[in-house]
């Protein structure tokens, strides 16, 4: 299984500021992607990130709010801008082997103030 | 750490007695399952998967079991252990929406010793 690591594994912000969230994978991989977990509830994804292009966004996500680079096929930052205590959550990255395993970073705890 | 699943069912067992945690999924277009374990303060951590075509499949003191027909899938754990007490996911691939994972609504193991 590939190895995640995920930085940093917990903020404090104030509201208006943002935070960049950074995914490194101990290998390289085709499909990368962010998801949140907000408190008490499951996983949502906000996007895939694609290598070379744009990110591809769900519904209800928008690249203004979560932009999103993917310079390389080992690391991934997602940020999250103009934060509202709203946006306190859990932020994951996962990752897709060959065999279509999905395995997931620690997450990012993010507490907005 | 924080408690993750405020909001989610909850399944209580004796240590030692079996577990069965159940999960009804929301497309039948579904390809690939895969149970995720989530222990408080931590990332998904990946259990065991089955692709559509089969209806069983086993791992270390775990079983999945997929009826497609009822769109149901159940992860039943043997002999739990106190350690395996945290929030379990059972998350479907829908090829067509783009290769995505979707996860369901998550169920709290705990296990009384």
């Amino acid at each position: 299984s590939a190895v995640i690591s995920q930085k940093p594994s917990r903020d404090i912000c104030q509201r208006g500021t943002s935070l960049t969230i950074q995914c490194q994978v101990d290998s390289q991989v085709t499909m990368m992607f962010w998801y949140r977990q907000q408190p008490g509830q499951s996983l949502t994804l906000i996007a895939t990130a694609n290598q070379g292009s744009e990110a591809t966004y769900e519904s209800g996500f928008v690249i203004d709010k979560f932009p999103i680079s993917r310079p390389n096929l080992t690391f991934s930052t997602l940020t999250v801008s103009n934060m509202s205590p709203e946006d306190s959550s859990i932020y994951l990255c996962s990752v897709r082997a060959p065999g279509d395993e999905q395995f997931f970073g620690p997450g990012t705890r993010l507490t907005v103030l | 750490g924080e408690s993750v699943g405020l909001h989610l069912p909850t399944l209580s067992v004796q240590e030692g007695d079996n577990s069965i945690i159940n999960c009804a999924y929301s497309n039948s277009a579904s390809d690939y399952f895969i149970w995720y374990k989530q222990e408080s303060g931590k990332g998904p951590q990946f259990i065991i998967d089955i692709r559509s075509n089969m209806d069983k499949r086993q791992g270390q003191r775990v079983t999945v079991l997929l009826n497609k027909t009822v769109k149901h899938l159940s992860l039943q754990i043997a002999a739990t252990q106190p350690g395996d007490s945290a929030v379990y996911f059972c998350a479907e691939n829908i090829r067509e929406y783009g290769n995505k994972l979707v996860f369901g609504a998550g169920t709290i193991l705990r296990v009384k010793s």
